[in-house]
């Protein structure tokens, strides 16, 4: 079983939209909890940052831990075409301080 | 400051043939990790190093190696390239401490003809 799981997609929406991408994990033992933002031949960059439970805003975007589901989720309010990219979410720290990333959710939002 | 700096940008190489990918991590990052990137496969990881040493190992076969040199600079070599092999590998490095996130330099895109 992979630490991470994250639906690859492709999603594709409407500007305008509310996205919300997902992520579920294995080790009960995660504490930090990040999201990465990939555009096209670039490489990943940190967009939200969360430790334990609970939700954290950042403009639009609203990342959202549930550790007794395991389970992540990052909302991105009023998407614009701007947001089009792949999305990863990454957490840990695991056996050798290790961070595990999900494969990432290609995003694309139609103007 | 700098970001992380990965060379060359663009590699094509040949079946059977062995390439050699650069890391400069960001002054201070003593971790660095190495992944390869598909559009089937997603972000994979390959392995991590600190202070030299590899620290932790992904799921890949012994044909991909790596190393990080007393600067933290670190190089990944892929031998017996095989057609599979052609990816965008992603560097990132990191500070030692657990709540930092990762860096990522910008890639390099090997295509195995």
């Amino acid at each position: 079983q992979k630490e991470v799981e994250q639906d690859p997609g492709p999603l594709s929406v409407p500007e305008g939209a509310i996205v919300s991408l997902n992520c579920t994990y294995s080790n009960s033992a995660f504490q930090y909890f990040m999201w990465y933002r990939q555009y096209s031949r670039k490489g990943p960059e940190l967009l939200m940052y969360t430790y334990s439970s609970g939700n954290k805003e950042d403009g639009r975007f609203t990342a959202q831990v549930d550790k007794s589901s395991k389970y992540i989720s990052l909302f991105i309010r009023d998407s614009q075409p701007s947001d089009s990219a792949t999305y990863l979410c990454a957490m840990g720290p695991g056996t050798g301080n290790q961070f595990y990333f999900g494969t990432g959710t290609s995003l694309t939002v139609i103007p | 400051k700098a970001g992380v700096t990965q060379t060359p940008r663009y590699l094509i190489k040949t079946r059977g043939q062995q390439v050699t990918l650069s890391c400069s991590p960001i002054s201070g990052h003593r971790s660095v990790s190495w992944y390869q990137q598909t559009p089937g496969q997603g972000l994979q990881f390959l392995f991590e190093y600190f202070s030299e040493t590899q620290r932790n190992k992904g799921n890949f076969p012994g044909r991909f190696s790596g190393r990080q040199f007393s600067n933290s600079r670190s190089e990944m070599n892929v031998s017996t390239l095989e057609l599979g092999d052609s990816a965008l590998y992603l560097c990132a490095s990191r500070t030692t401490g657990v709540t930092n996130g990762y860096t990522f330099g910008s890639g390099t895109r090997l295509t195995v003809v």
